[in-house]
């Protein structure tokens, strides 16, 4: 079966640069969400998109912004990247957020470095 | 490298015993809990769900729990296996008009051989 998928998987960047990651939803699935999880921590909410909208906001630094396009990917840009930015990145897809049980799957996450 | 669970909270467990896995949620005004396992360098995986409505709720090999009195839930895993081994979350989605999941702090499951 189709999984979500994420693009890069790794990525290496220097502080200050700019990173795009990017998320394809499960076929027919029309919500994304967004994590981060550092080393050691449980993954933190940051955004999450609704049919091309954004449905909710969680910890995401106003350096960050990201947006869901018309066929449903994501792509969560950081910009000003810090050293603390370093964690996996998680995107999460499930049906519309209103059917009660609208099970999140995850991606296998980008691991950011961020030198 | 490992990078996940590295100061959680473990529970070792010998093959074949049950675990019991607990979790203390944070908003009454939650409505659905989630059970997820995550292993090693990849993302967290759906083990099991339960309504706010509902105080129990059983799949294969494991069960969960919820008490909204206390603000608790629990995953228990029957026959633990070693490839149970992994970090378990549970989460949380709070209905505050808009949808929003909070991951509790993630418990690392040891099954000893």
């Amino acid at each position: 079966a189709a999984g979500v998928i994420q693009s890069p998987r790794h990525l290496i960047k220097e502080k200050r640069e700019t990173a795009t990651l990017k998320c394809y939803p499960i076929p027919r699935h029309d919500t994304v969400y967004w994590y981060q999880q550092g080393p050691g921590q449980d993954p933190q909410f940051l955004i999450s998109f609704y049919e091309k909208m954004q449905s909710d906001k969680g910890s995401i630094p106003d350096r960050f912004s990201a947006q869901q396009f018309s066929d449903y990917h994501s792509e969560l840009n950081m910009s000003s990247l810090e050293l603390g930015d370093s964690a996996l990145y998680f995107c999460a897809s499930s049906l519309r957020p209103e059917t009660f049980y609208n099970e999140q799957f995850f991606g296998p996450g980008t691991r950011l470095t961020v030198l | 490298g490992e990078s996940v669970g590295l100061h959680l909270p473990t529970l070792s467990v010998q093959e074949g015993d049950n675990s019991i896995i607990n979790c203390a949620y944070s908003n009454s005004a939650s409505d659905y809990f989630i059970w997820y396992k995550q292993e090693s360098g990849k993302g967290p995986q759906f083990i099991i769900d339960i309504r706010s409505n509902m105080d129990k709720r059983q799949g294969q090999r494991v069960t969960v729990l919820l008490n909204k009195t206390v603000k608790h839930l629990s995953l228990q895993i029957a026959a633990t296996q070693p490839g149970d081994s992994a970090v378990y979350f549970c989460a949380e989605r709070e209905n505050s008009g808009t949808y929003k999941y909070i991951f509790g702090t993630g418990t690392r499951l040891k099954v000893l051989a």
